[in-house]
């Protein structure tokens, strides 16, 4: 089984649509949990913490579900420029190692 | 001015060369980074120094050899290249080693072995 699960997609979505990404992890000791973004051809970029009580930025809202050991990232109001691959991040145990998983691919239509 | 940069961006070079891609972060960060993303899209962690001192080193083929000569550089040499080694190659950098925090990642170097 591997650490960290996404489905990778694509989701071809329109514009103005709510998409959801789910993200399972097998670790349940771990202790960090992100979203990370990464267009095609570029570097992964932090697009936001997960915390156990869940948090919302703008558009973007994760949840983090310890029980069920999944994380959820939700978008709002799809934009064109969200087309990029959201990647589900986990640090089992505070130290630097991230694990990554695959990512899922989403792309918005006009 | 660039965070995190590397070079070269590409790499495209024969079996059995030795190669170097280089880091740099001009963030001020104690911990470093390097990542393999093969060609399913898994981004993976190889390496990491804290200080310039080895922290994390995963199941690596000892044909990758990481050097810190100064917490803000990085490098990676490569003896012997094989075909499986094709790949972008990132470099990242941390505040600290705890992982609690955002890494910043470099552009990526695209490696292609022929």
């Amino acid at each position: 089984r591997k650490e960290v699960e996404q489905d990778p997609g694509p989701f071809n979505v329109p514009e103005g649509a709510t998409v959801a990404f789910n993200c399972t992890y097998s670790n349940s000791a771990s202790q960090s949990f992100f979203w990370y973004r990464q267009d095609c051809r570029k570097e992964p970029k932090l697009l936001m913490s997960v915390y156990s009580s869940g948090n919302e930025d703008g558009r973007f809202t994760a949840q983090l579900n310890r029980a069920s050991q999944y994380i959820s990232l939700l978008i709002r109001d799809s934009k064109l420029s969200d087309s990029a691959t959201y990647l589900c991040v986990v640090n089992p145990n505070q130290g630097g190692k991230l694990i990554f998983g695959q990512g899922t691919e989403l792309s918005v239509k006009p | 001015d660039t965070a995190v940069s590397q070079t070269p961006k590409y790499l495209v070079t024969q079996m059995g060369n030795d190669k170097s891609i280089k880091c740099e972060q001009n963030l001020g960060h104690d911990t470093m980074y390097w990542y393999k993303q093969d060609s399913k899209k898994f981004l993976k962690i190889m390496f990491s120094y804290n200080n310039k001192e080895l922290i994390i080193n995963e199941t690596v083929p000892n044909r990758f050899s990481p050097k810190s000569p100064d917490k803000a550089h990085l490098n990676l040499h490569i003896n012997s290249l094989e075909l499986g080694d094709s790949a972008v190659y990132f470099c990242a950098s941390s505040p600290r080693a705890s992982g609690i925090g955002e890494q910043f990642f470099g552009p990526g170097t695209r490696l292609t072995v022929l």
